[in-house]
């Protein structure tokens, strides 16, 4: 059973607007969430995270989202640029070692 | 800084077959990490290691050996390949620190036949 799920497998948006990115837990033991961006051929990279006890983390363009009761965060970028394209995963760290389980990821377009 | 450098970077095994990949980190990093990636599943911990001469298992750990002899290195060994290890695997490392976030390696892309 996924713990982590990103529903949407896939994401088109138009340059200059606003993408959301969703993800899903399960578990509410989870500490800390991450997202992490992937280009093809080439390793995860990480983008942004947020503590379970805060709500709202911003960097620049990417803004995270908890919200604890439904067990759902989302990633926002604004705006949305061709070179923000790349599959997102989200991440939560489950119990000590940093240890990071994943979900499935969006591949996201922003289109001209 | 190289970061996390992972050798080979794509390898084609007929089934049955062994191969060892390497994974190397300049960082100075306590804990290291081996994923497989497939379609539509994400990134799933197969070993993990959190100091030299220690190893753990992850999620799907049947099929695959690891080893620590070095702070830097850590091996992922496959002593006989299945069709159903065909995957990209990814190497990563991070400090022992709760506030940090693991950095990963380019990728090994394994067919086996």
């Amino acid at each position: 059973d996924q713990q982590v799920k990103q529903n949407s497998p896939s994401l088109s948006v138009q340059e200059g607007r606003i993408s959301i990115l969703n993800c899903d837990y399960t578990n509410s033991m989870f500490d800390y969430f991450l997202w992490y961006k992937k280009y093809p051929a080439e390793g995860p990279t990480f983008l942004i995270s947020i503590s379970s006890i805060k709500d709202k983390n911003e960097d620049g363009r990417f803004t995270v989202f908890l919200n604890k009761s439904a067990k759902h965060l989302s990633l926002h970028i604004v705006p949305s640029q061709p070179g923000d394209s790349a599959v997102y995963f989200c991440a939560a760290r489950e119990g000590g070692y940093n240890k990071l389980i994943f979900g499935a990821g969006t591949r996201l377009a922003v289109h001209p | 800084n190289a970061g996390v450098t992972q050798t080979p970077k794509f390898r084609v095994l007929k089934t049955g077959q062994s191969m060892t990949l390497l994974c190397a980190q300049d960082m100075n990093h306590e804990y290291m990490y081996w994923y497989r990636q497939d379609p539509g599943m994400g990134l799933r911990l197969i070993h993990y290691s959190v100091g030299e001469g220690t190893t753990a298992k992850g999620e799907v750990p049947d099929g695959y050996n690891v080893s620590r002899l070095k702070k830097q290195n850590f091996l992922l060994g496959l002593e006989s390949a299945a069709p159903s290890q065909t995957s990209v695997y990814f190497c990563a490392s991070t400090p022992a620190d709760y506030r940090e976030t693991q950095y990963f390696g380019p990728g090994t892309r394994l067919l086996v036949l």
